[in-house]
């Protein structure tokens, strides 16, 4: 089975603090994608990539950046955390553009 | 753009029941895939049933199917024979099949609860 793993499940963090979110999958998949999910507004990309060192931006990027050095690793930046970025992220990944999604279990971010 | 809009918050369901989630959505496209995702209280998204659209025949996963109207861009979720494990959030969301386009667009999610 495809193995979706995030760093943490539960992370609190600063206002102004420097925040990492890792996502590491086991499958050798070409695409990664960062989403945020906020009660009422369902999930919503953030950035996604579909190979290592390549990123686009997704509907929300803003706040955020993204880094692939690795094909198993796609890491979320928070340059400087702020409140509104509380929410959880989940990443997913595929070995397709067309392939199907696999989600990781979520990290839930708080800013305080 | 394409969007999907969920229209129903919540639902609710007695055990044995069946339920139907609603899902619409609006794109320009004509071939795409559509998908609805369930999240149980554990945050896994797992995959429950999808459709390419250009097949007429609505897809079926054991008491999981969908009825997919193209024409007027609806794709709900029928659940048979519900369960307690059902009870959860669901997500449809929607794929283009242009192979630029990868990410999934997601609606706001209906939770389902399930009573005995």
């Amino acid at each position: 089975d495809v193995k979706v793993t995030q760093s943490s499940r539960y992370l609190v963090k600063r206002t102004g603090e420097k925040v990492f979110l890792e996502c590491v999958q086991d499958m050798d998949h070409e695409n990664m994608f960062w989403y945020r999910q906020d009660p009422g507004l369902g999930l919503r990309l953030i950035y996604f990539s579909y190979d290592v060192k390549m990123k686009e931006k997704g509907d929300i990027p803003e706040g955020y950046s993204v880094s692939r050095e690795k094909k198993e690793r796609f890491s979320l930046i928070l340059e400087s955390a702020s409140t509104n970025q509380t929410s959880m992220y989940l990443c997913a990944s595929s070995l397709s553009g067309r392939g199907r999604k696999f989600f990781g279990p979520g990290t839930r971010l708080t800013v305080l | 753009a394409q969007t999907v809009t969920q229209s129903q918050p919540e639902m609710s369901v007695q055990e044995a029941e069946t339920v139907t989630l609603s899902c619409t959505y609006d794109t320009s496209e004509s071939d795409y895939y559509l998908f609805w995702y369930k999240q149980p209280p554990s945050r896994q998204m797992i995959l429950v049933i999808r459709q390419e659209a250009y097949k007429q025949q609505n897809a079926t996963e054991n008491r999981f199917s969908v009825n997919f109207q193209k024409a007027a861009k609806s794709f709900s979720l029928k659940i048979s024979d519900s369960q307690l494990g059902d009870a959860a959030m669901y997500f449809c969301a929607y794929r283009t099949s242009n192979q630029a386009g990868t990410a999934l667009i997601f609606g706001k999610g209906t939770t389902l609860s399930v009573s005995s």
